[in-house]
């Protein structure tokens, strides 16, 4: 079954630590992106990328990078900068870009120690 | 800058109550349309879409949702919910060939036995 995998599932991260989140997709997708689900505030953009070695900012992305060095996968970090990481991070795929409905991985929760 | 305003953030009602989840947004010009649920437990999925084409789209589980423009509202609606419905429920826009999608705060529906 094609899908997005997200690993792991729980994160733990103690102050001062990047943490990487892993996101990998065996659609065939182009475009993948991260979001951040905050409790009322529903999902926050933090970065896109609509094709291989190509990613471009969200709305906050502040704190984090990206890497689009293969097509299947899209992994977040995490940086120290973030001031406020602990959050449950989604990320999603789509066929193009544009006009395109997204699929959903299962999510990170990151907590920070 | 676009943005998606959901009207309830917390809906309780019973089972063969009716639904209608308010949506409205902000772009003034063309738009894609989408409402995307999320089950406990579960990762997001599309519930359902507007692109183009009339404005009364149909979804799955007997959802609906009616684009009307000179509101600029995308107002989601069930006629008789279950149990099962139970679920947090996001709009989302993005602009006609655009890639970002501007998700709403969320509305968390409990459906009642």
């Amino acid at each position: 079954d094609g899908g997005i995998t997200q690993s792991p599932k729980y994160l733990f991260r103690k102050e001062g630590q990047n943490v990487t989140l892993s996101c990998e997709q065996n659609l065939n997708h182009d475009a993948m992106y991260w979001y951040r689900q905050d409790p009322g505030q529903g999902l926050r953009l933090i970065y896109y990328s609509q094709i291989v070695n190509d990613f471009q900012k969200g709305d906050i992305a502040e704190g984090y990078s990206v890497s689009r060095e293969k097509k299947e996968s899209f992994p977040l970090t995490v940086t120290s900068a973030q001031k406020n990481p602990t959050a449950f991070y989604l990320c999603a795929s789509s066929p193009r870009a544009d006009n395109q409905p997204q699929h959903f991985g299962d999510g990170t929760r990151l907590s920070i120690l | 800058a676009q943005s998606v305003s959901q009207h309830n953030h917390h809906v309780i009602l019973s089972e063969a109550a009716s639904l209608e989840l308010g949506c409205n947004y902000s772009y003034g010009g063309t738009v894609n349309l989408f409402w995307y649920v999320q089950y406990p437990g579960q990762h997001l999925q599309l519930l359902l879409k507007y692109f183009s084409g009339d404005p009364l789209v149909k979804g799955i589980k007997g959802f609906e949702a009616e684009f009307i423009k000179s509101k600029f509202s995308f107002n989601l609606r069930k006629p008789s919910v279950q149990w099962s419905d139970t679920a947090e429920y996001f709009c989302a826009v993005n602009r006609a060939a655009g890639n970002k999608l501007t998700f709403g705060g969320g509305t968390r529906v409990l459906v009642k036995p």
